[in-house]
């Protein structure tokens, strides 16, 4: 059964910068694609960008170039997204989503997420 | 910004069935992109119930069904449950900017 299974609940002070992992289990990890998303709170979900477990490749969404960074630890099935330079609105859940169909079938026209994170809640304050 | 449209709130009795639709009017979206769509209760995570338009995960109830024409796509509910309640959002890919997006999220209640 597919697991994905989160770090907990992070505050920081504006300005710096979280990491959040996302362990898996259950599949072949470098067989599918991970994605991840957020939400702010009252607001809907936000995707966030994509990495490769197999290759390390990634893609980010816009909004987050250059402050985004997703990368891999094969060795323990576990994906990492950090975020820097943190602002009060990068306040949101933060999840991992699995994406349902194997990284040789799939196109992006045709990705889904089969299994979820629980999320990891990413509070921004000073 | 590409946007995927969907109503704010969708209402209904029990029992009753109800649609919540998902249109992509920016032209970024092409045609053969499939959709999906999540249900989503407040503190839980995202759940998948249709893909590729129209296809139904293992364990998801036949009550919902999904379907898409043009450029809208459509979750449709069946015999509404209270357990239903929930926001739903419709997920995906725009070509043009070579991104994906969730729609705007729908509230659904049960009278």
């Amino acid at each position: 059964q597919v697991h994905l299974v989160q770090s907990g609940a992070e505050v920081r002070e504006p300005g710096v910068s979280v990491k959040v992992s996302c362990k898996t289990s259950g599949y072949t990890f470098t067989g599918y694609f991970l994605h991840w998303v957020r939400q702010a709170p009252g607001q809907g979900l936000e995707w966030v960008g994509w990495i490769s477990p197999d290759s390390g490749a990634t893609k980010y969404a816009e909004k987050f170039q250059g402050r985004v960074t997703m990368s891999r630890d094969r060795s323990i099935s576990t994906v990492y997204m950090e975020l820097t330079n943190l602002k009060s609105d990068d306040t949101a859940m933060y999840y991992c989503a699995r994406v349902g169909k194997h990284s040789l079938v799939v196109t992006a026209e045709t990705v889904y997420f089969d299994s979820w994170g629980q999320g990891s809640l990413v509070t921004v304050s000073s | 910004q590409s946007a995927l449209t969907q109503p704010a709130s969708v209402s209904g009795s029990p029992g009753q069935s109800i649609t919540v639709s998902c249109s992509e009017t920016s032209g970024d979206f092409g045609p053969n992109n499939r959709v999906s769509w999540y249900q989503h209760h407040p503190g839980k995570a995202p759940q998948l119930i249709i893909y590729e338009d129209n296809k139904r995960p293992p364990g998801v109830s036949d009550r919902f069904s999904g379907s898409k024409s043009g450029n809208t796509a459509s979750l449709t509910i069946s015999r509404l449950h209270a357990d239903d309640e929930a926001d739903y959002f419709c997920f995906s890919f725009a070509n043009r900017q070579n991104t994906f997006f969730f729609g705007e999220g729908t509230k659904v209640d049960v009278l």
